[in-house]
């Protein structure tokens, strides 16, 4: 019940498309829902992030869209680069506990 | 977003000996901070959480003898490697929590044991 289940687990894409990353969850009660970026030997940066109240959320070129019957959240990303290329990972929390629960990660690539 | 450190970036170590890793969060007050480890192509295991002042608390399966927490203050955590072995080579990182909600990540310490 504590898991985020993430798809795909690779994904490759041409300069210019849309990736999106899928994420599912069962604990209704996590109500905080972050993406981050990694690249290659550094540490996640937080890309952006959500709570239940709305159900999408844009920042740039990233958009979070999120759909609380469901117990899914995705990540959009417009217009990719090939600097976007990165693993992904999305995550929930629950606002008393202090934990986040991560997904086990996207390699995205984009191509040229 | 909030800058967190991390210090060293990398180390070399011999087996046997211990390592300590610094985590600063820059430009916030961080009450409670987390330690991951990080396999290759893997995701983010959290081996413990560190709330400041007080004893950190440890996932199922992490040997707090031999990763030592240490939160002196609301800026600060430490992970000590005691006694290390090859097996403990890994990716280590830390978060620190600015509340109520956003979690940031410092760069990581890639860990070496020969």
């Amino acid at each position: 019940q504590q898991q985020v289940k993430q798809s795909p687990q690779s994904l490759i894409v041409q300069k210019g498309g849309i990736p999106i990353i899928n994420c599912a969850y069962e604990n209704t009660a996590f109500d905080y829902f972050p993406w981050y970026q990694q690249f290659p030997g550094k540490g996640p940066a937080l890309l952006i992030a959500i709570r239940p109240d709305v159900s999408e959320k844009k920042e740039g070129r990233f958009t979070i869209s999120f759909n609380k019957s469901a117990k899914q959240f995705s990540l959009h990303i417009m217009d990719s680069q090939p600097g976007d290329s990165a693993t992904y990972f999305c995550a929930a929390g629950e606002g008393g506990s202090e934990k986040l629960v991560f997904g086990k990660g996207t390699k995205l690539t984009v191509n040229p | 977003g909030a800058v967190v450190s991390q210090h060293p970036s990398r180390v070399i170590c011999k087996s046997g000996t211990s390592v300590k890793i610094e985590c600063r969060s820059l430009d916030f007050q961080a009450t409670t901070m987390f330690w991951y480890r990080q396999f290759p192509k893997q995701s983010l295991m959290l081996m413990a959480t560190s709330n400041e002042g007080s004893k950190a608390t440890y996932e199922q399966g992490v040997e707090k003898d031999k990763f030592l927490i240490n939160h002196a203050s609301l800026t600060l955590s430490t992970l000590t490697v005691t006694s290390a072995h090859p097996e403990d080579s890994s990716f280590y990182i830390c978060s620190a929590k600015d509340p109520p909600y956003e979690q940031y990540f410092g760069p990581g310490t890639r860990l070496t044991v020969t």
